[in-house]
């Protein structure tokens, strides 16, 4: 079975721009969360989606936004980028909403903001 | 609302010894309980979760962790470090849905 898969890997983008990152979750799952990884901050919970449903967000500015289709593949987007949205993007997902339930993670987009 | 601590941002051991990694959590519900282990440049990958079935847990890799309630603890532990265990571990608890709430990590070094 595939892993999650995270597109792309790096990504190089100016000041002011926006920016688009897809998360494939493992087939038959239906839960997709995304995490921020800073070094400063550590890892961040953005948002949770289930079933095209934003379930938890995160205290994110509304800058950042996401989204999950009918197939469960998900998207976020970063508008107006800064400099501090340098990080690693993390993808996770899970089977169900369980809270005994683990999240298998993607490799992660590593996004520079120049 | 659910937080872990990592107590200890770097730890350096000897090949063959023992790593011990400590997590303490504060939650108003009994806790579920995740360690992971990120390696350069890579995502996350799940060492072993506590949910309750039993309180010594054991993970993939040679790892296990005990929970231990009245010190509010799971520390993660490997009786004989290989150099392949030099990566950042994360301790995590389950705070809301499948939210997940990160310690801090610790990055271990292991000399040879």
């Amino acid at each position: 079975k595939a892993g999650v898969t995270q597109t792309p890997r790096y990504l190089i983008k100016t000041r002011g721009q926006q920016v688009t990152l897809s998360c494939s979750p493992i087939s038959g799952h239906r839960s997709v969360s995304w995490y921020q990884q800073t070094p400063g901050q550590g890892l961040q919970f953005l948002f949770e989606y289930f079933s095209e449903t934003q379930r938890n967000k995160g205290n994110f500015p509304g800058r950042f936004s996401g989204r999950q289709f009918s197939n469960s593949r998900s998207e976020m987007n970063v508008s107006t980028l800064e400099l501090g949205d340098s990080a690693l993007y993390l993808c996770a997902s899970s089977s169900k909403v369980d809270w005994g339930t683990e999240a298998f993670f993607g490799q992660g987009t590593r996004l520079t903001v120049v | 609302a659910q937080s872990v601590t990592q107590l200890g941002s770097h730890v350096s051991v000897s090949e063959g010894a023992l790593v011990l990694l400590r997590c303490n959590y504060s939650s108003s519900v009994p806790p579920y309980l995740f360690w992971y282990v990120q390696y350069p440049n890579q995502g996350l990958q799940l060492l072993l979760k506590y949910t309750s079935a039993a309180t010594l847990v054991k993970g993939i890799n040679g790892f296990e962790a005990e929970f231990k309630k009245s010190e509010t603890s799971f520390h993660l532990t490997k009786p004989s470090a290989h150099m392949s265990d030099a990566a950042e571990y994360f301790c995590a608890i389950k705070a809301a849905g499948n939210k997940l709430t990160f310690g801090g990590g610790t990055r271990v070094l292991v000399k040879p």
